[in-house]
């Protein structure tokens, strides 16, 4: 199956700084990716759907000043966590659809994940 | 307030007995997965299901879409302790974007 990958796995840092997580497809191209987020013991609330070649649209209640996605190639999305504090500790997954052409059945390759915790 | 209600939340049973988790919404889907995690992994994709009323077998799990497309029933039959795991489904209305239900905590005890 397709191969998507999320680094780095975890990351530790100081209030007030910044953070880049990176999700890349290995062996496809994905023009949309979305992130999610997982607090420990509950299930993923998708975050914002990330376009190639566009901005990023955030579902309801994501503040995109404060999660900067930026999808610089058809294998690559980024997510900045600005000046993040500690209530932004959290797992961060992507995932990306494989658009095999009109074969689209839909299914989401995720990452390993980025565990992010801010002190 | 999640778009996809699972239950139960938490179930802890003995090896060898059979389950059924839920996951219901007011919502109509377009498709509905599920998927089972793994503490500190990314999803793992089960099965996808489009139609309503679709049945999907995967060799001990049987997966039911509602005639609705509303909700969606996972059935385990003969749990085994590798069944451990998070069990989240997750709905679609556009065979794209995927919402993921609020999860079930499943504990299989050898």
């Amino acid at each position: 199956g397709a191969v998507v990958s999320q680094h780095p796995s975890w990351v530790i840092c100081k209030s007030g700084t910044s953070v880049k997580i990176e999700c890349r497809s290995l062996d496809f191209q994905a023009t949309t990716m979305f992130w999610y987020r997982q607090f420990p013991k509950q299930s993923l609330m998708l975050m914002a759907t990330s376009n190639e070649g566009s901005k990023a649209t955030y579902e309801q209640g994501v503040e995109k000043d404060k999660f900067l996605i930026n999808h610089a190639s058809l294998t690559l999305s980024t997510l900045t966590v600005t000046s993040a504090h500690p209530e932004d500790s959290s797992f961060y997954i992507c995932s990306a659809p494989e658009e095999a052409g009109l074969a689209n059945t839909g299914e989401l390759f995720f990452g390993e994940g980025s565990r992010l915790t801010v002190l | 307030t999640q778009l996809l209600e699972q239950s139960p939340q938490f179930l802890s049973i003995q090896e060898g007995e059979n389950l059924t988790v839920y996951c219901n919404s007011s919502s109509v889907f377009s498709s509905l997965q599920w998927y089972r995690q793994e503490p500190g992994e990314g999803p793992v994709l089960l099965v996808t299901v489009v139609t309503g009323g679709e049945v999907k077998k995967l060799k001990r799990l049987t997966f039911q879409f509602g005639d609705a497309r509303k909700d969606s029933s996972l059935h385990i039959t003969a749990a085994q302790p590798g069944d451990t795991g998070l069990y989240l489904c997750a709905g679609s209305y556009n065979f794209n974007k995927f919402y993921f239900g609020s999860g079930t905590k499943l504990n299989v005890k050898p």
